[in-house]
């Protein structure tokens, strides 16, 4: 079936440190891929995705590239701030009733 | 505009009680989910209703009896709680089953904590 793969951390940064959260599925098909961001006590909100090979994702300075060959879809940011600190989960979706895999989230913690 | 709404967001009861928790959407989507975030935040999906209609359940006991009323709501029902049933409960909506790259929108949680 399918599966995502996801650093967990937790990953400790200082601010405007450039950040990668490695990404890696394993998918009949081709699916979409997602990354959602979790602040603490709140939901679940979605950060970018990409729906087919080679699309960038890219939303509040994050960036990630659907990665077809490698099977990756890295999170990237180029300065982080302290308000990023947040669990962010990679997922993958084929669309239809399955909904979303997620992987097992990585918590994500920027100091000052 | 909450786009996906659900209540309450704090739950604490005792074992054996049951409970429901309420969920609307007002985006018009025809697809809704119930996940369940552990303990170590890892997301698993519950159930999928489409238009009304069950479309997945994923190994759930019998005591969580989901109840979609109609396409923009979905309430899920537990009875007989247990303490293994504490974590938080994730409803969410996408816009249909067919389309390839939809996103799914999640509602706040529900953080509901079995004594």
């Amino acid at each position: 079936g399918d599966s995502v793969t996801q650093m967990e951390g937790p990953v400790t940064l200082s601010e405007e440190a450039f950040l990668t959260i490695n990404c890696t599925y394993t998918a009949t098909g081709y699916p979409s891929l997602f990354w959602y961001v979790q602040y603490p006590g709140e939901g679940l909100q979605l950060l970018l995705k990409a729906t087919k090979a080679d699309d960038k994702g890219s939303n509040k300075g994050f960036e990630a590239t659907y990665r077809k060959e490698t099977t990756s879809f890295h999170l990237e940011k180029g300065s982080v701030q302290v308000s990023d600190s947040a669990v962010y989960f990679c997922a993958l979706g084929g669309g239809g009733a399955d909904g979303l895999t997620f992987g097992k989230g990585t918590h994500l913690i920027i100091q000052p | 505009d909450t786009a996906v709404s659900q209540t309450p967001k704090y739950l604490v009861t005792q074992m054996g009680n049951d409970k429901s928790i309420k969920c609307e959407q007002n985006l018009g989507h025809d697809t809704m989910y119930w996940y369940k975030q552990d303990s170590k935040k890892f997301l698993k999906i519950m159930f999928s209703y489409n238009n009304k209609e069950l479309i997945i359940n994923e190994t759930v006991p019998n005591r969580f009896s989901p109840k979609s009323p109609d396409k923009a709501h979905l309430n899920l029902h537990i009875n007989s709680l247990e303490l293994g049933d504490s974590a938080v409960y994730f409803c969410a909506s996408s816009q249909d089953l067919r389309g390839h790259g939809n996103t799914i929108y999640f509602g706040e949680g529900s953080w509901l904590t079995v004594v």
